[in-house]
């Protein structure tokens, strides 16, 4: 299957400072790109979702100002948590859908705010 | 709206055993649906997937699905469990393809294969 590669794994960071998630498509172009976030014991809650070289729609509920998406280029998204703060702290996948009806997930990044 | 519901929030199966996992979903038109797994602390893997043709799908490390329109069912399947399958899985669905459009998910099942 087409490989997302997703970074850092994991990152603790200090209350009010800002993180950037990155999420690549390896060896396919990624047309749209998914954001979630997964609390422990459950399932997938989308955030957002981003087409190349266009705005991210986010989900209702999501702060567009606080998860900051870029979608750039057919390989690469990224997502910035501005101004974490403890209850941000989260497991944050990123997803990427190309040519197929299926989409492929990165590894996932274990965000602790402290 | 699309959703999808995985009755069991866990189910133990011992080593040899066949093993099913349940999933029924409602979404209006044809569905494309997916199943996926979850290792602790990873992404999520992608198993198989029913787009159009033949009901029973097969996929990855020996797992199977079958779609039943008529009772909005895709239960993925596995005749012979291994410990190493014991994992987290999610089924999932889309109710119609663009390239926008994310998959819902359920809220996953926890396996547990006993040696």
């Amino acid at each position: 299957g087409a490989v997302v590669s997703q970074h850092p794994s994991w990152v603790i960071c200090k209350s009010g400072t800002s993180v950037k998630i990155e999420c690549r498509s390896l060896d396919f172009q990624a047309t749209t790109m998914f954001w979630y976030r997964q609390f422990p014991k459950q399932s997938l809650m989308l955030m957002a979702t981003s087409n190349e070289g266009s705005k991210a729609t986010y989900e209702q509920g999501v702060e567009k100002d606080k998860f900051l998406i870029n979608h750039a280029s057919l390989t690469l998204s990224t997502l910035t948590v501005t101004s974490a703060h403890p209850e941000d702290s989260s497991f944050y996948i990123c997803s990427a859908r190309g040519g197929r009806a299926e989409a492929f997930f990165g590894q996932g990044t274990r965000l602790t705010v402290v | 709206a699309q959703s999808v519901a995985q009755p069991e929030d866990q189910v133990n199966v011992a080593e040899g055993n066949p093993l099913t996992v349940k999933c029924t979903y409602s979404v209006s038109g044809n569905p494309y649906l997916f199943w996926y797994v979850q290792y602790p602390n990873r992404g999520l893997q992608f198993l198989l997937k029913y787009i159009t043709g033949d009901n029973l799908v097969k996929g990855s490390y020996g797992f199977e699905a079958e779609f039943n329109k008529s009772q909005t069912s895709f239960h993925l399947k596995k005749p012979s469990a291994l410990v190493s399958d014991s994992a987290l899985y999610f089924c999932a669905v889309r109710g119609y393809v663009t390239g926008n459009t994310p998959l819902v998910f359920g809220k996953g099942t926890r396996l547990s294969v006993i040696a």
